[in-house]
């Protein structure tokens, strides 16, 4: 079954970090750029971060550079989000997405398969 | 990086047309033909719609359509039915590798 399942969200402390990790299962990983985008609670979506599909690119919203770092490790068809210094307005739903195959970058065809999303909260 | 202008709501009886806006500037919708819609239905996952303005996923209703003119994107759905009540949501390369989406539309079905 092609899937992506998000996992390490919870409540942490202003200031703390937090590491998510997305699960791909039912398709080549390794081929594919990958997202995350996230939810405030009762907001739009926004895109954070894309990495590309070896891993030599990644590019960041300027709402999250030099707090979040996007990373995979293909051997284990898992994509990551650390985030550092996290604020009460991080408070969202976190969820990892795929760009087609064919968007090697993962900047132009948008997100063709998406996660239910992980629930992260901020809060002292 | 400023978000794409989508209107709040958008609705429209079952069987008739309605078209979302999405409106962005010169240096996103206007410049580059990589638009791309979701449907969000509540507590789901975003479902990919349109990609590159007008294309349609494979699986994607005939009823969905994509257009742009200058800096606006629209999504059409003819024929609504009731199960295309969900919010709506444009996105856009934005140069510079960045992406946008817009603040979403909720399509109600009266």
């Amino acid at each position: 079954q092609v899937q992506l399942v998000e996992s390490g969200g919870g409540v942490v402390q202003p200031g703390r970090s937090l590491r998510l990790s997305c699960a791909a299962s039912g398709f080549t990983f390794s081929s594919y750029a990958m997202h995350w985008v996230r939810q405030a609670p009762g907001k739009g979506l926004e895109w954070l971060a894309v990495i590309s599909y070896d891993g030599s690119r990644t590019h960041y919203a300027d709402s999250v550079k030099g707090r979040f770092t996007i990373s995979r490790d293909s051997s284990k068809n898992t994509l990551y989000l650390q985030m550092n210094s996290l604020r009460p307005e991080d408070t969202a739903v976190y969820h990892c997405a795929r760009a087609p195959r064919g968007d090697s970058s993962g900047y132009y065809l948008g997100m063709d398969l998406w996660g239910q999303g992980t629930t992260v909260t901020v809060s002292s | 990086q400023s978000a794409l202008t989508q209107p709040p709501s958008a609705s429209g009886s079952p069987g008739q047309s309605v078209t979302i806006s999405c409106t962005g500037t010169s240096s996103d919708v206007g410049t580059y033909n990589y638009v791309s819609w979701y449907q969000q239905h509540p507590g789901k996952a975003p479902k990919y719609m349109i990609y590159e303005v007008s294309k349609r996923p494979s699986g994607v209703p005939d009823r969905f359509s994509g257009s742009k003119s200058g800096n606006t994107a629209s999504l059409t759905v003819s024929g609504l039915q009731a199960e295309d009540e969900a919010d709506y949501y444009c996105s856009s390369f934005a140069g510079s590798n960045n992406v946008v989406f817009g603040g979403g539309t909720k399509l109600i079905v009266l």
